[in-house]
């Protein structure tokens, strides 16, 4: 049973438009998200996360939204840039950060 | 300063082999992980350290797979008897063990049984 989900496999976006990448999850007891980037032969990079206790948190040109009634977070980018191509990865951990919980990936295609 | 190191980076083992993959953390990170990432999915928990001690091994899908990290800082993954459903991507990744939590991962080892 997956506990979090990244249901889309794939997006395409054009460059300087917003992306939009979502994430839902199934276990009450996360209390962080992450997002996490990762290019080919590279492991994961840590981009931004979010705390339970809050709905959104921004960086730059990145911003994660964090639904708690509905299980669900999400990524945006704005403005989409080539440079932001890549497989980005929602991760959640309990109170405990003894390990983090994946989902299986999108894949960004930002056009230029 | 320098991040999580991995090595080797790329893995050729016959079937029956054993094999050890390593991982150096950032100094001073407390907390060190191990996960598999199979084609095409996410990172799947292994184990975790706490310093010297091995707090959670939940992960590790059978008794040919073992995990050590005897001073606390340098982790070794060994996997005995290697198989073919073995052949994956080996990340480590460390963190302070402070909230949000987050782990520095390293490049990864592919290991490929043939």
């Amino acid at each position: 049973d997956q506990q979090v989900k990244q249901n889309s496999p794939s997006l395409s976006v054009q460059e300087g438009r917003i992306s939009i990448l979502n994430c839902d999850y199934t276990n009450s007891m996360f209390d962080y998200f992450l997002w996490y980037k990762k290019y080919p032969a590279e492991g994961p990079t840590f981009l931004i996360s979010i705390s339970s206790i809050k709905d959104k948190n921004e960086d730059g040109r990145f911003t994660v939204f964090l639904n708690k009634s509905a299980k669900h977070l999400s990524l945006h980018i704005v403005p989409s840039q080539p440079g932001d191509s890549a497989v980005y990865f929602c991760a959640a951990s309990t109170n405990a950060g003894n390990m983090l919980t994946f989902g299986g990936g999108t894949r960004l295609m930002v056009k230029p | 300063g320098a991040g999580v190191s991995q090595s080797p980076r790329y893995k050729v083992a016959k079937r029956g082999q054993d094999v050890a993959l390593r991982c150096d953390p950032i100094s001073g990170h407390v907390s060190l992980f191990w996960y598999q990432q199979a084609l095409g999915q996410g990172p799947e928990f292994l184990t975790y350290f706490q310093n010297e001690a091995q707090l959670d091994k939940s992960g590790l899908p059978s008794d040919r797979f073992f995990a050590e990290r005897p001073e606390g800082s340098v982790s070794t993954l060994k996997i005995q008897r290697t198989q073919q459903e073995d052949s994956a991507v080996y990340l480590c990744a460390s963190s302070d063990g402070l909230p949000p939590y987050e782990q520095y991962f390293g490049p990864g080892t592919r290991l490929t049984v043939t």
